[in-house]
């Protein structure tokens, strides 16, 4: 249980356009997911908290208008990289919380989509 | 605020055992999990301590002592799939279980 899809794994675009990331819980329904950022040999990044039915709260220093959240369902949070340019190449994970699981922290995590910006 | 500080890497011989520190500076304390990432993979969930003492799951045991804000993971018999960053993480004060991250432990094994 407790499984986390992430499409696509691995995108290239050209600087301008706009990528979309899908991440859904395929057998549980997750009210909060969490999209991070990660560069080579560094740590996670939390860029935002995705709310279903609500709004996406944004990290300090993320650009909100730039990574569009939209978490439309309890198992479905797309985020959208509006007008990407090569230093938004890097890997970006989602994570959900299974809910009811008490006072532990666990996240489960998608495999991670590698965006790569010409 | 809150941080994290764990070693940067660690070199170990396949069988063998090791142990990742991990120490936290954080106004309110929920818990310090363990998440374990391949490189060009995800992280996975490796334990959770909310109490003081020791966690074991198989050949991964966790520790946390409250009072020295400072846990650490221990791998035992080490194989090489082994190989791989750790990450300790607490969550964040007041949040909606958001973590806060080390900068992860590369784990190194040698045969």
């Amino acid at each position: 249980g407790a499984v986390v899809s992430q499409h696509p794994s691995r995108v290239i675009c050209k600087s301008g356009t706009s990528v979309k990331i899908e991440c859904r819980s395929l057998d549980f329904q997750a009210t909060t997911m969490f999209w991070y950022r990660q560069f080579p040999k560094q740590s996670l990044m939390l860029m935002a908290t995705s709310n279903e039915g609500s709004k996406a709260t944004y990290e300090q220093g993320v650009e909100k208008d730039k990574f569009l959240i939209n978490h439309a369902s309890l198992t479905l949070s797309t985020l959208t990289v509006t007008s990407a340019h090569p230093e938004d190449s890097s890997f970006y994970i989602c994570s959900a919380r299974l809910p009811g699981q008490g006072f532990t922290d666990t996240q489960y995590f998608g495999p991670g989509t590698r965006l790569t910006v010409l | 605020g809150q941080s994290l500080e764990q070693p940067s890497e660690v070199t170990a011989v396949e069988g063998a055992i090791v142990q990742i520190n991990c120490t936290y500076q954080t106004s309110g304390f929920y818990g310090l999990s363990w998440y374990q990432q391949h490189d060009g993979g995800a992280p996975t969930f490796l334990s959770y301590n909310g109490l003081d003492g020791l966690e074991e799951t198989g050949r991964f045991s966790s520790f946390l002592s409250r009072s020295d804000s400072y846990g650490y993971l221990l791998l035992q018999e080490l194989q090489m799939k082994d190989s791989a960053s750790y990450f300790c993480a607490v969550r964040r004060p007041d949040s909606n279980y958001q973590l806060i991250w080390g900068a992860g432990t590369k784990l190194i094994i040698k045969p």
